[in-house]
């Protein structure tokens, strides 16, 4: 089994839906990112939680949300998506060292 | 934070040493540097972590010289498995909830038969 899982793998949704895309890993790590890939571009991290009690906004927060439900678990939303959202959403975790994370399969997403 | 500056792209031929040199001229004492894979509609992966001179692993080599104000990734003898987009981050390993690594655009590179 994979150590980090995103849900769905792949998702179309409606201009103005909400959404939420999961996380959940098997490393035991602390730290959970939220990030954001466009085609041709580097990633671009949206949260970022150091803990269940920790939450962080990254560059690109405007328009989506997070959850830290536990130690395993962190969900994205967007509340009402849009096209510009059409993206590859990546969840990653981490130890002390944020150099050194590991990612999930990705989530594609495409809002018409 | 650390900027970093790599060629967009680069292609080689099978059985091949690439080298792919990351400028990053502002690294701060405490950083160090890092190289990611990523494979298409996949996420990236960790390949190699280093601070100063070399490192080796059993994927890949750094070579990171005195001033380190560049470092250099070599892969030996790639395959055509190797093409991906290779992500050069300089960074402290740090605890502090404000710090956010920055990505590049990386390096596509491209393995030809």
């Amino acid at each position: 089994d994979a150590d980090v899982t995103q849900t769905p793998r792949n998702r179309i949704t409606k201009t103005g839906k909400r959404i939420m895309l999961e996380c959940s890993q098997t490393k035991g790590h602390d730290r959970m990112y939220w990030y954001r890939q466009d085609p041709g571009l580097g990633l671009r991290l949206i949260y970022y939680s150091f803990d269940v009690k920790d939450i962080n906004k990254g560059e690109i927060s405007d328009g989506y949300s997070v959850s830290r439900q536990a130690q395993a678990k962190f969900s994205l939303s967007l509340e009402s998506a849009i096209p510009n959202q059409t993206a590859l959403y990546f969840c990653a975790t981490s130890d002390r060292d944020p150099h050194r994370a590991f990612f999930g399969q990705g989530t594609r997403l495409t809002v018409v | 934070l650390a900027k970093t500056t790599q060629p967009i792209s680069m292609d080689s031929y099978e059985g091949q040493e690439v080298n792919i040199t990351c400028s990053h001229n502002n690294i701060a004492t405490n950083d160090y540097i890092t190289w990611y894979q990523q494979f298409p509609s996949q996420g990236p992966r960790f390949i190699i972590q280093g601070y100063k001179t070399k490192v080796t692993n059993e994927v890949a080599s750094l070579f990171i010289p005195a001033d380190r104000k560049s470092s250099t990734l070599s892969l030996p003898r790639v395959s055509l498995s190797d093409t991906a987009v290779y992500y050069c981050l300089v960074g402290p390993q740090t605890q502090d909830s404000n710090y956010q690594l920055i990505w590049g655009a990386g390096t596509k590179l491209i393995i030809k038969p």
